[in-house]
């Protein structure tokens, strides 16, 4: 069965700071992982999606990266703003068709 | 494009009444979802639908809860009878399978109290 765990569960770093939140995952076979961010009281917002074969991909102050052998991927945040604040998710697709999510990690970015 | 529609936004109900929540996918999207989401289990998916049929409903916590997608637009969740540990929030996604599988769009949720 597969399970999805984000460590840190709650970071609070001041502005301006680089971080980096990781997810692990127990089954390698999967089509793809995906990074979401839900603000408060919203639903979730795609951020970036990692297909099975790539290693990584970058959006803006974004990077998150894929090792499907060791069933890790990390999401690289540059410079951070407040504007950051939220709870990011990540998310495996598996071959039912399935998105199996972790508890998510929550930030806090302080001016 | 709207997004994912969903309604109502809020709901809050009685143990025992009936609950239907909806949901208007975006145009073109083959692929529906529905997912609750509670602070002790996640995001957790209940069911999903391709081109309006159900593919897995294994996610359905039990037979109090039924989805429908009688058309490519329209999609229910109904809870009968409901009981106060239904209270969550449920989000409906819907998403394009083409070449390569594409990321899903999510709704605002509909945040569900029974009392």
């Amino acid at each position: 069965k597969q399970e999805v765990t984000q460590i840190p569960a709650a970071l609070s770093v001041p502005e301006g700071e680089n971080l980096v939140l990781n997810c692990s995952f127990t089954d390698s076979a999967i089509y793809n992982l995906q990074w979401f961010r839900q603000d408060p009281g919203k639903g979730l917002t795609s951020l970036l999606l990692i297909q099975s074969s790539q290693r990584e991909q970058t959006s803006g102050r974004l990077n998150a990266s894929l090792d499907k052998s060791s069933g890790r991927s990390t999401l690289y945040i540059a410079a951070s703003q407040p504007g950051d604040s939220a709870t990011y998710l990540c998310a495996v697709l598996v071959n039912t068709g399935k998105l199996i999510f972790g508890q998510g990690t929550t930030l806090q970015v302080k001016p | 494009d709207a997004g994912v529609i969903q309604s109502p936004r809020h709901e809050v109900t009685e143990m025992g009444q009936e609950v239907t929540l909806r949901c208007k996918p975006i145009s073109g999207h083959d692929y529906l979802f529905w997912y609750r989401q509670t602070m002790m289990r996640g995001l957790e998916l209940l069911i999903y639908f391709n081109n309006n049929v159900p593919i897995d409903d294994s996610g359905m916590p039990e037979d109090r809860f039924s989805a429908k997608m009688p058309n490519a637009s329209f999609s229910t969740l109904k809870i009968q009878p409901s009981e106060p540990r239904d209270s969550a929030v449920y989000f409906c996604a819907s998403s394009w399978k083409g070449p390569t599988i594409e990321t899903q769009y999510f709704g605002p949720g509909t945040r569900l109290l029974v009392l």
